[in-house]
């Protein structure tokens, strides 16, 4: 089955700009989505398609995806942003199942 | 508004059955799929299995198959997920979310979670 690789923390400054990393086997021929997840709330999609944003999502939230590595990037971090981040892909050929990544746990200093 | 709300917490003893539900609302119910997804306390989120609530063709992740099952009834645009004899182990939160079919745009919509606890 396809696996996907998170760090397990980034800390980041309010201000500054927050890079999480999703690893994966030739991810970059995958479609990527974001989730945040503040605690106790259910999970929110902030990124889906490697980069695009949903309604709502604030333009401080994007995305990139190539190679074996997909990245979602925070700019102008607030401390709002504190947060898990899960990766997800559809993994297919294979399985045919969604994937989720480990999760990283965002603090903002 | 786009609404998916799922019924309330649980608290049960190992070997017995249980079922949840998740109420969507909103949109039309037979356009989405409708996923599931596990959380057990203080870990990640795990995808469990998906269903077209058009047909109620279902697919389940190979960690679930066989342990659970998805249904739905569309007259009431509610999907379900259910368990014949629970476990400790199963003992998390559990997520519904709305599915687009095409898996390049994410899950768009999430219940706010219905905690099960298992527990003699």
């Amino acid at each position: 089955s396809y696996v996907l690789t998170q760090p397990p923390s980034v800390s980041v400054a309010p201000g500054q700009t927050a890079r999480v990393s999703c690893g994966g086997d030739n991810i970059g021929s995958k479609s990527v989505h974001w989730y945040q997840q503040r605690p106790g709330q259910a999970p929110v999609l902030v990124v889906y398609d490697d980069s695009d944003r949903p309604s709502g999502i604030p333009e401080r939230f994007s995305g990139s995806n190539s190679g074996n590595t997909a990245t979602l990037t925070i700019t102008r971090v607030e401390a709002g942003d504190e947060a898990d981040y899960y990766c997800q892909v559809w993994e297919s050929p294979g399985d045919h199942n969604y994937v989720f990544g480990p999760g990283t746990k965002v603090t903002v200093l | 508004e786009v609404q998916l709300v799922q019924s309330g917490a649980e608290v049960i003893k190992p070997g017995k059955s249980l079922r949840i539900s998740c109420k969507a609302s909103g949109y039309s119910f037979t356009d989405y799929w409708i996923s599931w997804v596990r959380q057990m306390p203080g870990k990640g989120l795990e995808w469990m299995g998906r269903i077209d609530p058009s047909d109620t063709y279902t697919m389940y992740s190979p960690s679930f198959q066989g342990h659970v099952t998805i249904s739905a009834d569309r007259s009431i645009s509610t999907a379900y997920l259910e368990w014949t004899s629970l476990k400790a182990s199963d003992t998390a939160m559990y997520f519904c979310a709305r599915d687009p079919m095409e898996t390049s745009r994410g899950f768009d919509f999430w219940g706010q979670g219905t905690l099960v606890t298992v527990s003699s």
